[in-house]
């Protein structure tokens, strides 16, 4: 089945040292986003992939970096965790039509991250 | 700018009672309107959407009208099940090529047995 994966499903970091969250698609969408969801919150958008031009939010901390080095995977480095990065973050794709982005979002099931 | 507000949770309710979910929306242009639903400790899964006005999206039971006049999309389901309890977001997508989702703050169902 066509699909979005996040992996790992769960991570645990220190305060201060570097994690990285991957995604991967078999849906083949040119289009991936990266949201941050925090407990009994609404996801925000932390930025996302067109192809391989990225769009980053206006107010997305520094600390949050992303790379996609295919169409089928992307990667969120958060370069220096926070405790207020503790969150549950998810990756989601669309596809491009005719030069309209696409409005439905797939998700995957989501990376929980607590940092210490 | 471009909003969602949801009815606050909890919504508790008893099995086979009948579901409503008020979802009002601010926005320029004509948007595209969705439900997702999230499962404890899983990730978000389209429920329904609809694009334009007096579209009526439907799924598993659920169904949303896309109501341009009262600017809403409520969630309305006739039977609920115990297997129904999550936290479901309406969200909007704005006109234009923006790919942005913007999400209201989620309610909360329970359905006790």
């Amino acid at each position: 089945d066509a699909m979005v994966i996040q992996n790992p499903r769960y991570q645990v970091t220190q305060f201060g040292k570097p994690v990285t969250l991957s995604c991967s698609q078999t849906l083949n969408h040119n289009v991936m986003y990266w949201y941050q969801q925090k407990s009994s919150q609404a996801p925000k958008l932390l930025f996302h992939y067109y192809d391989k031009d990225f769009n980053n939010e206006a107010d997305t901390p520094d600390n949050f970096q992303s790379r996609r080095p295919n169409t089928s995977f992307c990667f969120l480095d958060i370069r220096s965790p926070g405790l207020g990065d503790t969150a549950m973050y998810l990756c989601a794709t669309s596809r491009d039509r005719r030069g309209r982005v696409s409005d439905t979002q797939y998700f995957g099931p989501g990376t929980r991250l607590t940092v210490l | 700018g471009n909003s969602v507000t949801q009815m606050e949770g909890p919504v508790t309710l008893s099995e086979e009672a009948f579901l409503t979910i008020n979802c009002t929306y601010t926005a320029t242009g004509y948007p595209s309107l969705f439900w997702y639903v999230q499962y404890p400790g899983e990730g978000l899964q389209l429920l329904l959407k609809a694009t334009k006005a007096d579209d009526k999206g439907s799924n598993k039971g659920f169904e949303a009208t896309y109501r341009k006049e009262t600017t809403s999309f409520h969630l309305e389901k006739g039977s609920v099940q115990v297997s129904d309890s999550a936290v479901y977001f309406c969200a909007l997508s704005p006109s234009g090529n923006t790919g942005k989702l913007i999400f209201g703050q989620g309610t909360t169902l329970q359905v006790k047995p």
